[in-house]
């Protein structure tokens, strides 16, 4: 099955500072690549999302960029606040969704 | 438009119980799935329902069964409790039956076996 890794497990970043969340995934049948902002007590949720026929997605300050041959996505925040401090999440589907281990982001004002 | 609901929010039980968590799908969505999510780990596939038939299973045990109901909400039912089933479990919904499809998560059951 898909085996999907993240990179890093934590990241402090200063307010207004960009964020990079990197995750590599190893079955080429994959097609789908959702990103997931899971706060303290709550349900992860879905921020941005990229499918394997575009290479970049951009929805205001975040972005994701994908890269089929070498088979790596990247999520990009940039001008980060304190309420951007959670758990972020990387996905792969391919016929299931394989999740990443998780990358705790915070923000610090 | 109204949301994926779980209940309860927090479940004790003892090792070899029964446990029955509920879910009710994001307005309009006709496929729930199932996640178990320990801590410090992402969510990982227990199974999908659609049309109220299991239409994928991941590496889980029989002893995890569930239901989907003609509202499409559902139930995720888990037998002979083991201290290692202590987790957060998810429900998603999604619009279509697609596993290119967006999940929309539920906050969860967090479920402690003692």
């Amino acid at each position: 099955g898909e085996n999907v890794e993240q990179h890093p497990s934590t990241l402090s970043v200063q307010e207004g500072d960009s964020a990079v969340i990197k995750c590599t995934y190893s079955d080429s049948a994959s097609n789908y690549f959702p990103w997931y902002k899971q706060e303290l007590g709550k349900g992860p949720q879905l921020i941005i999302d990229i499918r394997s026929n575009v290479g970049e997605k951009k929805d205001q300050r975040i972005a994701v960029t994908l890269n089929k041959t070498a088979k790596h996505f990247s999520l990009h925040i940039t001008e980060t606040q304190p309420e951007d401090s959670a758990v972020y999440f990387c996905a792969a589907s391919e016929g299931q969704f394989y999740f990443g281990t998780g990358t705790s982001l915070t923000v610090i004002p | 438009e109204t949301g994926v609901t779980q209940s309860p929010t927090h479940l004790i039980k003892t090792r070899g119980q029964q446990v029955t968590l509920r879910c009710s799908s994001q307005s309009g969505h006709n496929t729930v799935s199932w996640y178990q999510q320990a801590l410090g780990q992402g969510p990982q596939f227990i199974f999908q329902y659609y049309r109220e038939e299991e239409n994928g299973r991941g590496n889980f045990p029989p002893r995890f069964s569930g239901l989907q109901f003609p509202n499409y909400s559902s139930e995720l039912n888990v037998n002979a409790l083991e201290l290692d089933d202590s987790a957060l479990y998810l429900c998603a919904s999604s619009l279509v039956s697609s596993y290119n499809s967006p999940l929309h998560f539920g906050n969860g059951t967090r479920l402690t076996v003692t």
